[in-house]
């Protein structure tokens, strides 16, 4: 069974500083997924990684991909208090989506 | 374009009820998806459908939950009796797949999901 890991699973940053999100799983896969949720509020797909090295970049938040180590990092450059959320990453087998647990993500002054 | 659209947005309901949750897939999308979401257990796949035919329904907790698809504009998933362990987030997803084996690098699209409470 695919297990994925993320951690840190709480994380609270300072406006203006560099932080990163690690996502480890258990066996190859067809491609990772970063997903972001707002309270009360659905999932909002962010990154889709699909090969080795690949690296995607939006505003703030940059998502890299490792496949032999399979590793997926997401890096947030001087934070701001919008990107308060709680950051998924999700690792896709055949149609099947296994999620991590999440980490949730407070930005303070 | 319109997203994935789920009612009830929230549902209370005494335990031994039967609920009902509705789902409309984003138009042009073969697959939907329903998930749980819960503090204990974070995203569980429950039901997968591929042009409206189940393939996969492991994730289904137990015979009192069951789901149909219709046709492809259209989702249900239902619990039958509820309970209070049945309180949940449940959302639906969709996307655009190839033939099995062969899959769009399109990201699942979310819901807004339902709110569930069994009292």
């Amino acid at each position: 069974e695919l297990k994925v890991e993320q951690n840190p699973l709480f994380l609270s940053m300072q406006e203006g500083k560099n932080y990163t999100i690690y996502c480890n799983y258990s066996t190859t896969s067809d491609r990772l997924y970063w997903y972001r949720q707002d309270p009360g509020k659905s999932l909002e797909s962010l990154f889709v990684l699909l090969s080795n090295g690949a690296v995607k970049q939006e505003g703030r938040l940059m998502a890299s991909l490792d496949t032999k180590a399979r590793l997926s990092t997401l890096h947030i450059t001087a934070a701001v208090h919008d990107l308060s959320a709680t950051y998924f990453c999700a690792v896709q087998n055949d149609y099947k989506l296994s999620f991590g647990a999440g980490t949730t993500v407070t930005v303070r002054a | 374009d319109a997203g994935v659209i789920q009612s009830p947005r929230h549902e209370v309901t005494e335990m031994g009820q039967e609920v009902t949750l509705r789902c409309k897939p984003i138009s042009g999308h073969n697959s939907l998806f329903w998930y749980r979401q819960t503090m204990m257990r974070g995203l569980e796949l429950l039901i997968y459908f591929n042009n409206n035919v189940p393939i996969d329904d492991s994730g289904m907790p137990e015979d009192r939950f069951s789901a149909k698809m219709p046709n492809a504009s259209f989702s249900t998933l239902k619990i039958q009796p509820s309970e209070p362990r049945d309180s949940a987030v449940y959302f639906c997803a969709s996307s655009l797949s190839g033939t099995i084996g062969v899959y769009s690098n399109q990201p699942q699209h979310f819901g807004d999901g339902t709110r569930l409470s069994i009292l």
